[in-house]
């Protein structure tokens, strides 16, 4: 299992609104910058959010980030077909010194 | 644009060591601001990062694969490789090399990445 815990699977209507949580600990999410990956059905993935809620270039502004204690979350809003994809939330872990990702969250946008 | 390419065999037999490059192009592997990584995916399945490596050839690899992960950089080159030794069918998965901004904690470029599959 992931250092990172995520739901398997998320899914709403297009138009709606959903919520992608990222449970850690103190020494990955608490004290080091959250970053969310996008992997749409067969390609690499891509950086979504960066820096707990930072969009780099590229990303609408229907994606946001936001943390609170050990938890980072992703809301994607006014949601689209497009946004069918596997979102990975990943950080630092100063414990274990090595990167982790969560497993994974399946969006369908039904 | 930054772009990052693995090449490698993608077809390995089973105890035999893995091999992959990434070349690194549009940007110099030499800047002191990034990490340079791998990452995997088994089939069907979430992503673990592997290792990553500086300019400097300072490294840091997933305790998980320590005994077995070589990781090394070639700055003539612009590039960086992976050696992942006593393979089986477990390593089989696709590869990415991808980049590491050392300020944001952040893999920002990715390459498209490469299917190692291992099997006799």
């Amino acid at each position: 299992q992931s250092v990172l815990t995520q739901p398997p699977s998320v899914s709403a209507a297009p138009g709606q609104k959903v919520t992608i949580s990222c449970s850690g600990s103190s020494s990955n999410i608490g004290n080091n910058y959250v970053s969310w990956y996008q992997q749409l059905p067969g390609t690499a993935p891509k950086l979504l959010i960066y820096e707990y809620y930072k969009r780099p270039s590229g990303t609408p502004d229907r994606f946001s980030g936001s943390t609170s204690g050990t938890s980072a979350t992703l809301v994607i809003t006014g949601l689209q077909t497009g946004d069918e994809a596997d979102y990975y939330c990943g950080t630092w872990d100063s414990s274990l010194s090595a990167w982790v990702f969560g497993g994974g969250t399946k969006l369908a946008v039904l | 644009q930054l772009q990052l390419q693995e090449s490698g065999p993608g077809l390995v037999k089973p105890s035999e060591t893995l091999s992959l490059t990434c070349t690194v192009s549009g940007g110099s592997i030499s800047s002191s601001s990034y990490y340079w990584g791998w990452i995997r995916q088994s089939p069907g399945k979430g992503l673990e990062w592997i290792a990553s490596i500086h300019q400097s050839g300072s490294t840091y690899t997933n305790p998980s694969l320590r005994s077995r992960v070589t990781i090394s950089v070639d700055t003539s080159k612009n590039q960086f490789s992976l050696k992942l030794s006593s393979v089986t069918a477990a390593d089989t998965a696709v590869y990415y090399c991808a980049r590491l901004s050392r300020t944001s904690g952040t893999y920002n470029y990715w390459g498209q990445g490469t299917l190692v599959t291992v099997s006799s």
